[in-house]
């Protein structure tokens, strides 16, 4: 079956750090892959995504590219404010099935 | 600007009661979807549906039901509520424009449910 892993948190970390949170999957075809935010008190918000290899996605100084050789999707900030403080989804899509997200990965961004 | 709303940020229902959760779009999306999210578990699945009065089972059905009789609203219902439905409840939608599974979900706030 389809499945997602992303690095457990929380990732804490100062202002100005880079960030990189892992994230793998496993899928039976070529999912479209996407990062979700969800900041708090809210609810999920897309971030970026990739819909094949090789493609990357970007969005608010956030990237990610679709690794299918390594079936990875991870994302990275070069420099982190502590206003991305929030949990992120990955996520995974094929045709004909609904969206299979990660666990989430809490981010926490010191002063 | 596109918008999802719930009908209650907080809830906290007595064991056996019935529970409405009510969700509304207004961005004429036909997909719409109810998730758990439960920490560590990321977002499950409990029902979508892809027009009015359409209606699949997601990965974990039991214990819940869904109606949709207008295309923006969208409810979940727990005919007997359980302890072990205490979780954050969300639903999103979408436009299917695309093939189903790779259309961007615009999610609510969600509503935190306390079953005692």
């Amino acid at each position: 079956g389809n499945s997602v892993t992303q690095m457990e948190g929380p990732v804490t970390l100062s202002e100005e750090a880079f960030l990189t949170i892992n994230c793998t999957y496993t899928a039976t075809g070529y999912p479209s892959l996407f990062w979700y935010v969800q900041y708090p008190g809210e609810g999920l918000q897309l971030l970026l995504k990739a819909t094949k290899a090789d493609d990357k996605g970007s969005n608010k100084g956030f990237e990610a590219t679709y690794r299918k050789e390594t079936t990875s999707f991870h994302l990275e900030k070069g420099s982190v404010q502590v206003s991305d403080s929030a949990v992120y989804f990955c996520a995974l899509g094929l045709a004909g099935n609904m969206l299979t997200f990660g666990g989430g990965t809490r981010l926490m961004v010191k002063p | 600007d596109v918008k999802v709303t719930q009908s209650s940020r907080y809830l906290v229902k007595r064991t056996g009661e019935k529970v409405f959760l009510e969700c509304v779009q207004d961005m004429d999306h036909e997909n719409m979807f109810w998730y758990r999210q439960d920490p560590g578990l990321g977002l499950r699945l409990i029902y979508f549906s892809y027009d009015v009065k359409m209606k699949e089972k997601g990965d974990i059905p039991e214990g819940y039901s869904v109606s949709r009789e207008k295309k923006e609203r969208f409810s979940l219902i727990l005919e007997s509520a359980s302890t072990n439905q205490t979780s954050m409840y969300l639903c999103a939608s979408s436009s299917r424009q695309a093939p189903i599974s790779t259309d961007t979900q615009y999610f609510g706030p969600g509503t935190r449910l306390t079953v005692l």
